[in-house]
């Protein structure tokens, strides 16, 4: 495996539901990153991980928790979850202090 | 509030037209300015970045025009093709400070045969 990669790549789930997703990168990084991205709206971070440290968090609610391990694997937990947050989430990584990031393919999530 | 802000939010060209894609940021602290293209069902992946002690970059059929004093920067596409339909995003941050990247809302582009 190479670059960012993410799974599953679908998910569906109902309300009630509690799922995780996962992000693995390959690429030797020290951040990793949650992104939200839905129709008609800006990519929107919501998660910063620098050195298995949560540096920001984006007023996101409190039933998306995210989880970073180690440097190489990042996880987003979700428990009761709304259809509003239905949306291609991505993971991305970069090595602290510099702006290129790299992107996994996404997981995209409909909530029921 | 929106730091950077792109248009359009749609282009529709023919094969072989130039399509250009405008970017404006506001904050000077910015020296890093990447693009993006992503496909569908795809992440974002970089097309080509510029930082502001130039410009002008280019890579392949990609160009980037930089103007500091007017803080904005544009993405021409030379020769365009239908494979070059996705949605471009263009991006903005501080290298060395916040690994924040801002995002420009994106711009559709769809290349016809």
């Amino acid at each position: 495996e190479t670059g960012v990669t993410q799974t599953p790549r679908h998910l569906v789930m109902g309300m009630t539901n509690k799922k995780s997703l996962k992000c693995e990168q390959h690429l030797g990084h020290n951040a990793m990153y949650w992104y939200k991205q839905s129709a008609k709206k800006p990519l929107e971070l919501m998660f910063v991980y620098n050195f298995k440290e949560q540096t920001e968090n984006n007023s996101v609610p409190s039933r998306f928790s995210p989880e970073c391990p180690n440097s190489s694997h990042l996880f987003l937990h979700l428990h009761t979850l709304q259809p509003e947050d239905s949306a291609l989430y991505l993971c991305a990584s970069s090595q602290r202090g510099q702006g290129l990031q790299f992107f996994g393919p996404g997981t995209r999530l409909t909530v029921l | 509030q929106q730091q950077v802000k792109q248009s359009p939010q749609s282009l529709i060209v023919q094969k072989g037209g130039i399509p250009i894609i405008n970017c404006a940021y506001e904050n000077t602290a910015f020296d890093y300015f990447p693009w993006y293209q992503q496909f569908p069902g795809k992440g974002p992946a970089l097309l080509i970045a510029i930082r502001p002690d130039v410009s002008e970059k280019k890579e392949g059929r990609f160009t980037i025009s930089f103007n500091k004093s007017a803080k904005q920067f544009s993405l021409h596409i030379m020769d365009s093709q239908p494979g070059d339909s996705a949605t471009y995003f263009c991006a903005a941050s501080r290298q060395g400070g916040s690994e924040k990247l801002v995002f420009g809302k994106g711009t559709k582009l769809t290349v016809n045969p």
